[in-house]
């Protein structure tokens, strides 16, 4: 299985500065067909994930343009320009590039 | 806007199939993969399978020996069944659609469940 590590465990902003969470797989997520499959959700409390990013940068329908997804081969970045008070929880990177499907540990978003 | 939702006994006795049901509204479950994925504290999500609408299904090998997903295309459901349960299968269970973009796979997620917890205990 592949499996996905990101990084920080926990990460405490204030409002309006920005984020930054890391995501590194085991093994490249290149797909056969070309495509690198990886996602980025956001789970916040007593909610289930919600898709915000998909093939590493591609923003979701009504995700803010503050999120940003970057990255290739093993390392991927998700980042949030400005924080808002909405963007607390638990951000998890999937990838679907091999069965089975994978998701990392997760990272809490909070504010300081 | 498709909503999914899943329904199913909250309490599962050791041993026993845990059974659960996702119903698909405001969308067709056709032409989409449809997962089961599950949520612990401990191993955090988990992808348990999927199932496409015309009845192929992919599952985690980690769960292979115990799980079927099936579909009901005429009720706009489809179904998970996971055998011979232990207290490691509690969990929040939820379903969701595999998002795709023009008809092209996208390896994402876009309709998740609200999530139901099943907790197995005698």
């Amino acid at each position: 299985d592949i499996v996905m590590t990101q990084t920080p465990l926990s990460s405490p902003v204030t409002l309006g500065q920005p984020a930054s969470i890391s995501c590194r797989s085991s093994q490249s997520l290149v797909h056969s067909d070309g495509n690198t499959y990886l996602s980025w959700l956001q789970q916040r409390p007593g909610q289930p994930p919600r898709l915000l990013i998909y093939k590493i940068s591609n923003r979701f329908s009504g995700v803010p343009d503050r999120f940003s997804g970057s990255g290739a081969g093993t390392d991927f970045t998700l980042k949030i320009s400005r924080v808002e008070a909405e963007d607390v929880g638990v951000y998890y990177c999937m990838q679907a590039t091999q069965f089975p499907l994978t998701f990392g540990g997760g990272t809490k978003v909070e504010i300081k | 806007q498709v909503q999914l939702q899943e329904s199913g006994p909250g309490l599962v006795k050791p041993s026993e199939t845990l059974s659960l049901t996702c119903t698909v509204s405001g969308g067709s479950i056709s032409s989409y993969y449809w997962s089961w994925i599950r949520q612990t504290p401990g191993k955090g999500l988990e992808w348990i399978g999927y199932i496409y609408y015309s009845g192929t299904t992919n599952y985690n090998p980690s769960l292979k020996s115990r799980v079927t997903i099936s579909v009901d295309t005429s009720e706009n459901q489809f179904s998970l069944k996971l055998s011979s349960v232990t207290a490691a299968d509690t969990a929040v269970y939820y379903c969701a659609r595999s998002y795709t973009n023009s008809g092209n796979y996208c390896g994402a997620f876009d309709y998740w469940g609200q999530g139901t917890l099943v907790t197995v205990s005698s």
